[in-house]
C-alpha cells in the first residue's frame, strides 16, 4: 500500500505563472488535507476536501488559490499568478475518516520556489 | 478555541541522554493529540497519538508521551537519545466538536543530538 504521493517534489515558477501541486491519497482514503509550511514555521491548515467536495477552506487565501479533489484522479492545489511569498513547502495528508482521533498520513511535500 | 504551544524552539542533548520536548494545549473538549517527526526535506511521520484510552502513550522509536489534564500538557520523552533522532518535532491537536478540521500544529521543536 503506497503512502501519500505528492508530485512534483520540487517546483520552480516565475512570478505570475501558475503552480499545480498534485496529491494522491493512500488507497482507501477519501479525506484529503493541504497544509503550507513556511521556513522555520509549523504547518498551517489550508483546506480539507472529500471526493468532489470542499469541506473546509477557511485556511486558504481567498484569491489565486484553489483546490479540488475530483471523483477520479489526484487532488490538485492550484496557485495562480504566483508571487515570491508563495514560496513554501506544501504538504498533503489523507485519512480514511474525518474522525479527529484518527491520524492523517502525510506525503513528502512539494517545495515551491518562486523566482 | 483550541491551540497548542511548544515551549522550546530548539533542544540540544547528548547522545545517550534523555529527551524532553514540551507541549501544552488548550481545548474545551477532550483533546485529540499527536506528535509527528519531520526529518530534513521529508514528510511528517506519526510518532504517537493520544486517544483517551491511556494517559501514557507509547510510540515508535522508543518515544512516549504522557497526557496530563491538570497541567494541559502532552510532553514527549525518550530515555536515551540517538543520533538519528535529530529532527523537527511537532505537537498537533485536532479540533473536536467544532465541525471543522483545522488541525493545529505547534511551531515545532528542533532536536539536536551531539555525539
Amino acid at each position: 500500500n503506497a503512502g501519500v504521493m505528492q508530485n512534483p517534489r520540487h517546483l520552480v515558477r516565475r512570478r505570475g505563472q501558475e503552480a499545480r501541486l498534485r496529491c494522491s491519497p493512500m488507497k482507501g482514503h477519501s479525506h484529503v488535507y493541504w497544509y503550507r509550511q513556511l521556513p522555520e514555521e509549523g504547518l498551517k491548515f489550508m483546506v480539507y476536501l472529500q471526493k468532489e467536495n470542499i469541506i473546509d477552506e477557511s485556511g486558504m487565501p481567498k484569491e489565486r488559490f484553489s483546490a479540488e479533489f475530483p471523483k477520479e484522479g489526484p487532488s490538485i492545489l492550484r496557485i495562480q499568478q504566483v508571487v515570491r511569498g508563495d514560496s513554501a513547502a506544501y504538504f498533503c495528508a489523507s485519512s480514511p475518516t474525518s474522525d479527529p482521533y484518527t491520524e492523517a498520513f502525510f506525503g513528502q511535500g512539494t517545495r515551491l520556489t518562486v523566482v | 478555541a483550541q491551540s497548542v504551544t511548544q515551549l522550546d524552539s530548539h533542544v540540544s542533548v547528548s547522545e545517550g541522554t534523555p529527551v524532553l520536548l514540551r507541549c501544552n494545549y488548550s481545548s474545551s473538549y477532550s483533546p485529540s493529540l499527536f506528535w509527528y517527526v519531520q526529518h530534513p526535506n521529508k514528510g511528517l511521520q506519526l510518532l504517537l497519538k493520544y486517544t483517551s484510552a491511556a494517559t501514557l502513550v507509547k510510540g515508535i522509536n522508543g518515544f512516549e508521551a504522557e497526557f496530563k489534564k491538570s497541567e494541559t500538557s502532552f510532553h514527549l520523552t525518550k530515555p536515551s537519545a540517538h543520533m538519528s533522532d535529530a529532527a523537527e518535532y511537532f505537537c498537533v491537536v485536532n479540533p473536536v466538536n467544532t465541525g471543522g478540521f483545522k488541525t493545529i500544529f505547534g511551531a515545532g521543536t528542533r532536536l539536536f543530538v551531539k555525539a
